[in-house]
C-alpha cells in the first residue's frame, strides 16, 4: 500500500528557515515531487527528486533519502507570500501514477 | 506561454446528467493526469494516460471515463455524476521532471 505523512500545519516568522517533512512507505518508487498551492488555487510545480541528496533552487531546496523513505522542503528566507500548502507526492512505477500527501499549512507572521 | 487548461471552471449540474471536463496542454507532454481534491482527503489521481490511446486507473477511477484521442486533450467524462463527485478538479500534464497543474473546476452535483 501507499501510505505519505507531513505534518498538517507549522507555523513560521517571516525571515526564518523552514523545513517542511515528508515521509512516505510505497512501492515502486520513481521520483519525489513538492508542490506550492495557495488556496483556492492549482498547485505550482517546486522541486523533483529522484535520487538521494539535495536539490537547490533559490530559496527553496528539497531532500530526498530513497533507503529511509524521507524528504523535506526547506524554505529560507522566508516572505508573507509563502504562506501556503506545501504537498508532497511519491510517483510510483515507470507510469505516471502519482500519490499525494495530505500537506502541509504553512502560515508566516509578520 | 506553457499552460494547461480547463473547462468549465465551474459547474453545477444534477445527478445522472452525463458531463464532459476539457483538458488541454500546449507543451507537447506524453503525460496527463487527472486528479480529484477534496476537504481532508488531498489529491487523488482519478486517471492518468502516457499517452495517445494510453490510460490507466489511478487511485480512484469509479464513475469517471478518459480518452486521449490527441497527444494535447484528455477530457474527463462523469456519464452518471452523483452527489459523491461533487470536488475540486484539476488536469496535470508533467514532462522532464516538471508538472504543470490546470486551474481547477469547481464541480457541484445536486
Amino acid at each position: 500500500g501507499q501510505n505519505i505523512d507531513q505534518p498538517t500545519e507549522m507555523t513560521a516568522t517571516e525571515g526564518a528557515i523552514v523545513q517542511i517533512n515528508c515521509t512516505y512507505q510505497t512501492s515502486g518508487f520513481n521520483g519525489l515531487f513538492w508542490y506550492q498551492q495557495h488556496a483556492g488555487e492549482a498547485p505550482t510545480f517546486l522541486s523533483y527528486n529522484v535520487l538521494d541528496g539535495l536539490e537547490e533552487k533559490g530559496r527553496f531546496s528539497s531532500f530526498l533519502s530513497r533507503s529511509k523513505g524521507y524528504s523535506y522542503l526547506l524554505l529560507k528566507e522566508l516572505q508573507m507570500k509563502d504562506s501556503a500548502s506545501y504537498l508532497c507526492a511519491v510517483r510510483e512505477g515507470y507510469g505516471q501514477n502519482f500519490v499525494f500527501g495530505p500537506g502541509t499549512r504553512l502560515s508566516v507572521l509578520p | 506561454e506553457a499552460q494547461v487548461t480547463q473547462n468549465p471552471r465551474y459547474l453545477i449540474t444534477v445527478t445522472g446528467k452525463k458531463l464532459t471536463v476539457t483538458c488541454s496542454q500546449n507543451m507537447n507532454h506524453e503525460y496527463m493526469s487527472w486528479y480529484r481534491q477534496d476537504p481532508g482527503l488531498g489529491l487523488r489521481q482519478i486517471y492518468y494516460s502516457m499517452n495517445v490511446e494510453v490510460t490507466d486507473k489511478g487511485d480512484v477511477p469509479e464513475g469517471y471515463k478518459v480518452s486521449r484521442k490527441e497527444k494535447r486533450n484528455f477530457p474527463l467524462i462523469l456519464e452518471s455524476p452523483s452527489p459523491n463527485q461533487t470536488s475540486l478538479y484539476f488536469c496535470a500534464s508533467s514532462g522532464e521532471g516538471k508538472g504543470f497543474f490546470g486551474p481547477g473546476t469547481r464541480l457541484t452535483v445536486l
